[in-house]
């Protein structure tokens, strides 16, 4: 069935330095890849997307990149700060279809 | 505020009850969705209902009716409450049923069963 992996689960880094997330996706019909940041006590909530017609995107800080050919995209953080510690979700959308499939999560803290 | 609303926040129910949580999202969305999150953080759709008329069903328990009296509300009832439903429950819309529409995600009902 559709499956999206993600890694690593828990990723520490100090202020300052990048963080990277990946994740690998099956259904190679999917055409969409949002990542979704969930704080302590809230909802997930969208960062960043990347349509399957593009390579990378970037927005400030965020970069997502997307290697259809691997089935792999990555989430990129520079300059990371302490209010990027949250769990990162990874997520795929399929051609004409609403479902996310969700990868399992990165827990990323980040170390003043 | 416009934003999806959850309600309650919190849920402390015992084993073989009946409960509901109630969703409204006020951001002039045609789809609602309902996620359960496990304690692993594991985030995996349940249902979707696009115009009060239900097009995702995952393998959910029977247990599990939800209910979309309008395009702005989609409330999940529970029968028979058991151990392994406690989790966290997140209400999410979009406007539209492509996947790149953007979901926004309620802030969760953590259903905790005794």
């Amino acid at each position: 069935g559709e499956n999206v992996e993600q890694h690593p689960s828990t990723l520490s880094v100090q202020e300052g330095d990048s963080a990277v997330i990946k994740c690998t996706y099956s259904d190679s019909a999917s055409n969409y890849f949002p990542w979704y940041k969930q704080e302590l006590g809230k909802g997930p909530q969208l960062i960043i997307d990347i349509r399957s017609n593009v390579g990378e995107k970037k927005d400030q800080r965020i970069a997502v990149t997307l290697n259809k050919t691997a089935k792999h995209f990555s989430l990129h953080i520079t300059e990371t700060q302490p209010e990027d510690s949250a769990v990162y979700f990874c997520a795929a959308g399929g051609s004409g279809t609403y479902k996310y499939i969700f990868g399992t999560g990165t827990r990323l803290k980040v170390l003043a | 505020d416009t934003a999806v609303s959850q309600t309650p926040k919190y849920l402390v129910t015992q084993m073989g009850n009946d409960k509901s949580i109630k969703c409204e999202q006020n951001l002039g969305h045609d789809t609602m969705y309902w996620y359960k999150q496990d304690s692993k953080k594991f985030l995996k759709i349940m249902f979707s209902y696009n115009n009060k008329e239900l097009i995702i069903n995952e393998t959910v328990p029977n247990r599990f009716s939800p209910k979309s009296p309008d395009k702005a509300h989609l409330n999940l009832h529970i029968n028979s409450l058991e151990l392994g439903d406690s989790a966290v429950y997140f209400c999410a819309s979009s406007l539209g049923t492509v996947s790149y529409n953007e979901q926004f995600f309620g802030p969760g009902t953590r259903l905790t069963v005794l």
